[in-house]
């Protein structure tokens, strides 16, 4: 079955660190890859999007993830973390079983930001 | 566009009580999910429907749920009777067909049980 690890459930930098969250997922087959954020008392929303083109992806807010099919991998980064980015973050694939619709998400990353 | 509706916001009831959140989906989207957050779950996938139809049930808890949707702008999640474990947040996203699977979601109904 599909799975999504974000390995960390809390990262703490401080403000203007580098901020890498990540994320592996088990596919045999190459997936879609999404990066949501989720901040308090708030819906997902979409950060940015893997969907087979160019596998460095650029999203909103200065964040960009890369895929990197032989890591099964798919980890987000900003070069500078701002008080602003402190949030739940969800990596979530595709689930490859027959065009289900599925997301398969990940258990998620709460992002600390310092000053 | 307006994106995924959902109401209520909050609401709070005691145990035993008839529960029902609404969603309001995307307009042209064929695909509506229910998810439900916790702190000790996370997200969990709860149903979704293609078309007004139900795919896949799987992920709800157990009988005490239900959900419907009658037509392509509207779909409620009723929990009868109630209990205080149900208490978490509940999400409605929707998605095109085609659209790399990726889904919009509302902004969460938060239920709490007494």
């Amino acid at each position: 079955a599909q799975s999504v690890t974000q390995l960390g459930s809390h990262v703490s930098v401080s403000e203007g660190a580098l901020v890498l969250l990540r994320c592996n997922y088990s596919s045999s087959v190459p997936p879609y890859l999404f990066w949501y954020v989720q901040y308090p008392n708030q819906g997902l929303q979409l950060l940015l999007k893997y969907t087979s083109a160019a596998t460095l992806v650029k999203g909103i807010n200065g964040f960009e993830a890369e895929f990197k099919k032989s890591e099964t991998s798919f980890h987000l980064t900003k070069p500078s973390a701002h008080m602003s980015d402190a949030a739940e973050y969800f990596c979530a694939v595709s689930d490859p079983g027959g065009n289900t619709g599925k997301l398969i998400f990940g258990q998620g990353t709460t992002l600390q930001v310092k000053p | 566009d307006a994106g995924v509706i959902q109401s209520p916001r909050h609401e709070v009831t005691e145990m035993g009580q008839e529960v029902t959140l609404r969603c309001k989906p995307i307009s042209g989207h064929d695909y509506l999910f229910w998810y439900r957050q916790t702190m000790m779950r996370g997200l969990e996938l709860l149903i979704y429907f293609n078309n007004n139809v139900p795919i896949d049930d799987s992920g709800m808890p157990e009988d005490r749920f239900s959900a419907k949707m009658p037509n392509a702008s509207f779909s409620t999640l009723k929990i009868q009777p109630s209990e205080p474990r149900d208490s978490a947040v509940y999400f409605c996203a929707s998605r095109l067909a085609g659209a790399h699977y990726e889904q919009y979601f509302g902004p969460g109904t938060r239920l709490t049980v007494t």
